[in-house]
């Protein structure tokens, strides 16, 4: 079974720090990987995922996030954080058997930016 | 184009009511997805369609929750003898073809169960 844990509840960082939020999965294969923003009374917004090829992933609003087949990571970072960025951020995975469907949601970690 | 959209947006009802929630997916997409979150928890595995047939439907807590998806666009998730703990946000998602590809989020129904 596909599971993933994300470490950190919250995080607060001031505007303009870097910011890393963990992700940790178990899968048994390669697994499909994503990271989602959820704002207030908002949507899920994908901001990257990872399927193959490159571990290093280019999302959009400057994130990126790098899969570590070796620690089962795929940890969400920016260099320089924007108050706009406050939200709530989830890592999910996916299977990459063809004939599967669904993704497994870590519990969110909540970032707060101070000014 | 348009998203995935979900009506209504808030429901209220009483225990043991029977609610329906419908999902218009993204015109084209196949495949189709039902999940819930619960307040400070992640969104939860429900069913997952590909066209009209439900092709896991290992997350439905119990029998109380069905979902159809008859001609292969819209879905309704429904529930019957709502208890309380059914309260959640029930998100409904879809993707071009299914098979762990990026899945796109409608804004969610809102739940409440007095």
């Amino acid at each position: 079974a596909q599971s993933v844990t994300q470490p950190d509840i919250h995080i607060t960082v001031s505007e303009g720090a870097s910011l890393e939020l963990r992700c940790n999965y178990s899968y048994g294969a390669t697994p499909y990987l994503f990271w989602y923003v959820q704002s207030p009374g908002q949507g899920l917004q994908l901001l990257l995922k990872y399927f193959s090829g490159d571990t290093l992933v280019q999302g959009i609003k400057g994130f990126e996030a790098e899969f570590k087949r070796s620690q089962s990571s795929f940890n969400l970072r920016k260099p320089s954080v924007h108050w706009s960025d406050a939200a709530e951020y989830f890592c999910a995975v996916g299977a990459s058997d063809t004939n599967a469907g669904k993704s497994t949601f870590g519990d969110g970690t909540t970032l707060t930016v101070k000014p | 184009g348009a998203g995935v959209s979900q009506t209504p947006s808030n429901k209220v009802t009483e225990k043991g009511k029977y609610v329906e929630l419908r999902c218009d997916p993204i015109s084209g997409h196949t495949a189709l997805y039902w999940y819930r979150q619960s307040l400070g928890q992640g969104p939860e595995f429900l069913i997952y369609f590909q066209g009209t047939g439900a092709a896991d439907d290992s997350g439905l807590p119990n029998d109380r929750f069905f979902a159809v998806r008859p001609e292969g666009s819209v879905s309704t998730l429904k529930i019957q003898r709502t208890e309380r703990g059914d309260s959640a946000v029930y998100l409904c998602a879809s993707s071009m073809h299914g098979g762990g590809e990026t899945q796109y989020f409608g804004p969610g129904t809102r739940l409440l169960v007095l």
